[in-house]
């Protein structure tokens, strides 16, 4: 079993659309999580860092269940902009970051 | 900009060659990552550099080595290249650790 596992998608979807995605982990001594963001073989970014409290920034909202170790990202009002593959990416205290294959987005006008 | 700087950003060698990448990490970071991303998956973690010691690898064998330099640039170096090896290897720089990484935009290693 792969240590995170994400939907490939690609997820297509109109301007405006409310779209979420889904991510769970293998290891429960992970304590670290985030949303990193990369455009076409570009380096990755750090979208946002998910908080056991679920956190929101702008039109982003991140959330994590620990108890069924999974992380969602929802992100809404999509804009052309937002066209990307989105990192879904955890880490255990003095490790190294791990990543997930990531989710394909594409927003159409 | 991250003020990472990997170069070459383009490189094309051949089956049993060896390669080496370098990067040049943020001013005042001290620690350097490297992961490898082949196509269509995430990037995987290679090994980690702090102060100029090895602290940390992940599942790579032996061919990939790498070093890091009292000016906290690194190298990446593969020996006895194979088609396999065909990615984009990312460098990150951090300060003490795992946290925080700022990501160069990579070198793209084709094996041919």
């Amino acid at each position: 079993r792969k240590e995170v596992e994400q939907d490939p998608g690609p997820f297509n979807v109109p301007e405006g659309a409310t779209v979420a995605f889904n991510c769970t982990y293998s290891n429960s001594a992970s304590q670290s999580f985030f949303w990193y963001r990369q455009d076409c073989r570009k380096e990755p970014k750090l979208l946002m860092s998910v908080y056991s409290s679920g956190n929101e920034d702008g039109r982003f909202t991140a959330q994590l269940n620990r108890a069924s170790q999974y992380i969602s990202l929802l992100i809404r009002d999509s804009k052309l902009s937002d066209s990307a593959t989105y990192l879904c990416v955890v880490k255990q205290a003095g490790t190294a970051l791990i990543f997930g294959k990531g989710t394909t987005l594409s927003v159409s006008s | 900009e991250t003020g990472v700087t990997q170069s070459p950003t383009h490189l094309i060698k051949t089956r049993g060659q060896q390669v080496t990448l370098r990067c040049s990490s943020q001013s005042g970071h001290n620690t350097v990552s490297w992961y490898q991303q082949a196509l269509g998956q995430g990037p995987q973690f290679i090994f980690q550099y702090y102060r100029e010691e090895e602290n940390g690898r992940g599942n790579f064998p032996p061919r990939f080595s790498g070093l890091q330099f009292p000016n906290y640039s690194s190298e990446l170096n593969v020996n006895a290249l194979e088609l396999d090896d065909s990615a984009l290897y990312l460098c990150a720089s951090s300060l003490d650790g795992y946290e925080k990484l700022f990501f160069g935009s990579g070198t793209q290693l084709s094996v041919l």
